[in-house]
């Protein structure tokens, strides 16, 4: 099955300043690649996703990279503020599943800590 | 807020009961997911349900089942309930869940503790 793994579990940066989290993923069948921000006590919000015919997909602060040969894709925040301060997740979906499932496949997250 | 709701929020049961968590998915949405999120194991999939059938099914125990009603509310049905079933419990809907990559919207959440 899927395995995504995440790097890095812990991150601090200055307000301002950029934050890069990375993913790496085992199926090469995987389409679909979703970015989740979990606020304590709160559910996962999607706040940025890429399929697989696209290499990059920005949305104002937020812009997620592909790299299908290599199999990682990362999330890029700039001008980061302290409400980005937050546990983010990364998530692969394969798209070989029998009876054509929608099961994701979640990193473990890393917790991004803006300072000021 | 998603637009998905669950209930309770929270609940607090003994070694051995059994639960029920509920789940309203986004208005349109087909696909209903439960997932389950603890400490030691992160977000783990556990099922989905499309339009009422079963259609994907990840690593959730026996003890547990899930069912996707006529008007598309799910329940989640954790039995013969342990220590290490205590976690977070989410469930997210999507339109459509089946032969497309959709996207999943999570719910706030049911937070078990099995004491």
């Amino acid at each position: 099955g899927e395995n995504v793994e995440q790097h890095p579990s812990t991150l601090s940066v200055q307000e301002g300043d950029s934050a890069v989290i990375k993913c790496t993923y085992s199926d090469s069948a995987s389409n679909y690649f979703p970015w989740y921000k979990q606020e304590l006590g709160k559910g996962p919000q999607l706040i940025i996703d890429i399929r697989s015919n696209v290499g990059e997909k920005k949305d104002q602060r937020i812009a997620v990279t592909l790299n299908k040969t290599a199999k990682h894709f990362s999330l890029h925040i700039t001008e980061t503020q302290p409400e980005d301060s937050a546990v983010y997740f990364c998530a692969a979906r394969s798209s070989g599943l029998t009876g054509g499932g929608n099961k994701l496949t979640f990193g473990t997250g890393t917790q991004l800590k803006v300072e000021l | 807020d998603s637009g998905v709701t669950q209930t309770p929020k929270h609940l607090i049961t003994a070694t051995g009961q059994r639960v029920t968590l509920r789940c309203s998915p986004r208005s349109g949405d087909l696909s209903v997911y439960w997932y389950q999120q603890s400490l030691d194991q992160g977000l783990q999939f556990l099922i989905q349900y499309y339009n009422g059938e079963e259609r994907a099914k990840g690593n959730i125990l026996e003890r547990f089942s899930a069912q996707q009603f006529p008007d598309l509310h799910s329940e989640l049905n954790l039995s013969s309930l342990e220590l290490g079933d205590s976690a977070l419990y989410f469930c997210a809907s999507s339109v459509v869940g089946q032969g497309v990559a959709d996207t999943q919207y999570f719910g706030p959440g049911t937070r078990l503790t099995v004491l």
